[in-house]
């Protein structure tokens, strides 16, 4: 079967460095996606990753190991608005979206 | 503005009384999709359309049904809903053309059978 883990809550401190990993299991690889989504509303997409390596934007990075089926997802300088939940999902060989759980990031002052 | 509407955003029901959510999309966008979030469970996906005339199951169907007959809609109907079925539901499109496709939520709609 397919599979995607990710830690289910993690906790941070404003202003600090946070990375929420991503392994994964499934019938082929087309690419990742990070999706943010606060409580209550829709999720937003944040990155995409289909080759080794890391994806920088502004304070949010993203890095894929292929070989491994490895993701994560590093959020620098911490603010309060990043308590979300952070969704990974894996495009699978037939080009379908298979999603994690999703991890809560809590942020405290 | 681009964006994907979905409508109702809250609906209280019974069970086995049909109701239909509609999705709508601004973005010309070939691909749309439900899903379902429960609590620890992530996303699941529902059924999906590739384009107009075109819908598969997703992980998920039993118990609802779609139709694409225009590009832009893509209701999701509950003939006979049952309790299981509370939820929050998202419909979400994306464009299949470029190097990949970044899928783009409607608001959610928060359903309660009883």
């Amino acid at each position: 079967g397919q599979n995607i883990d990710q830690p289910t809550e993690m906790t941070a401190t404003e202003g600090a460095i946070v990375q929420i990993n991503c392994t994964y299991q499934t019938s082929g690889f087309n690419g990742l996606f990070w999706y943010q989504q606060h409580a209550g509303e829709a999720p937003t997409f944040l990155s995409y990753n289909v080759l080794d390596g890391l994806e920088e934007k502004g304070r949010f990075s993203s890095f894929l190991s292929r070989s491994k089926g490895y993701s994560y997802l590093l959020l620098k300088e911490l603010q309060m608005k990043d308590s979300a939940s952070y969704l990974c999902a894996v495009i699978d060989s037939n080009y379908q979206l298979i999603w994690g759980a999703g991890t809560k990031l809590i942020i405290k002052p | 503005e681009a964006q994907v509407t979905q409508n109702p955003r809250y609906l209280i029901t019974v069970t086995g009384k049909k109701l239909t959510v509609t999705c709508s999309q601004n973005m010309n966008h070939e691909y749309m999709s439900w899903y379902r979030q429960d609590p620890g469970l992530g996303l699941r996906q529902i059924y999906y359309s590739m384009n107009v005339e075109v819908t598969d199951k997703g992980d998920v169907p039993e118990g609802y049904k779609v139709s694409r007959k225009e590009k832009r809609n893509f209701p999701l109907i509950l003939e006979s809903p049952s309790p299981n079925q509370t939820s929050l539901y998202f419909c979400a499109s994306a464009g299949t053309s470029g190097d990949y496709y970044e899928q783009y939520f409607g608001p959610g709609t928060r359903l309660t059978v009883t």
